[in-house]
């Protein structure tokens, strides 16, 4: 079945460094692409998305591109600030029974130090 | 806008009781809601998909008798765990996508409730 796998965390990184959340997705057909941002004590965030492959989705200084050669949708962002620490989620949606169903990996941990 | 609540945020109950969270859409009438449930470390696992005024559709595995879903209403949506036993203690998560969505239909998630079962 359909499945995401995002880079275990958690990942500690000091304020103004460049951050990579790997994420790669096992699905049949041309799935979407997200990623979401949890804040403490907060729902989990839409931060971006892409729906075809080579597809950038772009938000607050974070990009993803959608790569099917690789199936792969990871997120960058060139400096990250204090106000980033937050848990991020990879997820897919797939189409099952006439719904849409997101499929999410597991969270990766992201703790910004001044 | 697009804002989910839910109640309790925390619960903490003894073997063998039932409990019921609350799914509230705020600020805007939802026509589908979602239940998940989250492990430690884990990632969030769809439960079921409601539809206000029908039954709600159950994912392989997941006890419908257990979790008793009720959406009724387009601003509420309740999961009860009913008898509930020490490996029920988990996060659950609910969201909810718009009556007046684009094609999109996103997910707007509630900030969970973590549920402990003595």
């Amino acid at each position: 079945g359909d499945s995401v796998t995002q880079m275990e965390g958690p990942v500690t990184l000091s304020e103004e460094a460049f951050l990579t959340i790997n994420c790669t997705y096992t699905a049949t057909g041309y799935p979407s692409l997200f990623w979401y941002v949890q804040y403490p004590g907060e729902g989990l965030q839409l931060l971006l998305k892409a729906t075809k492959a080579d597809d950038k989705g772009s938000n607050k200084g974070f990009e993803a591109t959608y790569r099917k050669e690789t199936t792969s949708f990871h997120l960058e962002k060139g400096s990250v600030q204090v106000s980033d620490s937050a848990v991020y989620f990879c997820a897919l949606r797939r189409r099952q029974g006439g719904s849409e169903k997101l499929v999410f990996g597991k969270g990766t941990k992201l703790t910004v130090n001044p | 806008g697009a804002v989910v609540s839910q109640h309790p945020s925390w619960v903490i109950c003894k073997s063998g009781t039932s409990v019921k969270i609350e799914c509230r859409s705020l600020d805007f009438q939802a026509t589908t809601m979602f239940w998940y449930r989250q492990f430690p470390k884990q990632s969030l696992m769809l439960m079921a998909t409601s539809n206000e005024g029908s039954k709600a559709t159950y994912e392989q595995g997941v006890e419908k008798d257990k979790f008793l879903i009720n959406h009724a209403s387009l601003t509420l949506s309740t999961l009860t765990v009913t008898s509930a036993h020490p490996e029920d203690s988990s996060f659950y998560i609910c969201s909810a996508t718009h009556l007046d969505s684009s094609s999109y239909n996103e997910q707007f998630f509630g900030p969970g409730t973590r549920l402990t079962v003595l």
